[in-house]
């Protein structure tokens, strides 16, 4: 069913460590992924998405890194700043129609 | 690099009166996607668009809500008699594939 779920509401982490925001799914059918990031005030911002034929993918400071066995994907943020505070989505996608969200989870940076 | 654009970014409005929200997709883009956030909440699907016409919808998006694409560039959404309750960040999405853009929303305040 359609099901996207993180594992912790708040995360907070010292500037400058590595930060990791997991997110579990439940479609084993799922065969794209993608992480977003919401800042205060404004709309979702792609990050970076990575499709079920591979278990890692890697950007600019971000991974993601998918586990089909246990339908986990997580998001690896290395030296994490101050401008990574923001709350991250893993949505869950239907198709091509639409995105379903869930609540997501706060990235805090602490100086 | 391409944006989507939206305007307003915010429209205060009376109870019962219409409003246009404005949306211009990414240029090459096919699919059109309306969402909205009530503060504090989840974004939450409303509806997507291709080919001209809606392609799904969600529960959310009744009678009082409708979509156009007016011109080539132009996509947007009409509530006809606003309510207290839609009061809401309203974002614009589009895309070509499974990856899309999201405006920076339109902040609706009903009174």
């Amino acid at each position: 069913g359609e099901s996207v779920g993180l594992h912790l509401p708040t995360l907070s982490v010292q500037e400058g460590d590595n930060s990791i925001i997991n997110c579990a799914y439940s479609n084993s059918a799922s065969d794209y992924f993608i992480w977003y990031k919401q800042e205060s005030g404004k709309g979702p911002q792609f990050i970076i998405d990575i499709r079920s034929n591979m278990d890692k993918r890697q950007g600019q400071r971000v991974t993601v890194l998918l586990n089909k066995t246990v339908k986990h994907l997580s998001l690896q943020i290395a030296a994490t700043q101050p401008g990574d505070s923001a709350v991250y989505f893993c949505p869950y996608t239907s198709g091509t129609y639409k995105y379903i969200f869930g609540t997501g989870t706060r990235l805090k940076v602490l100086a | 690099e391409p944006e989507v654009t939206q305007t307003p970014s915010h429209q205060v409005t009376q109870m019962g009166q219409e409003v246009i929200l404005r949306c211009v997709p990414i240029s090459n883009h096919l699919y059109f996607y309306w969402y909205r956030q009530i503060l504090g909440q989840k974004v939450e699907f409303l509806v997507s668009f291709y080919n001209n016409e809606i392609s799904e919808k969600s529960e959310i998006f009744d009678d009082q809500f409708s979509v156009e694409r007016p011109d080539g560039s132009n996509f947007t959404l009409k509530i006809r008699s606003t309510k207290l309750e839609d009061s809401a960040m309203y974002f614009c999405a589009s895309s070509e594939d499974l990856q899309k853009f999201f405006g920076p929303g339109t902040r609706l305040t009903v009174l």
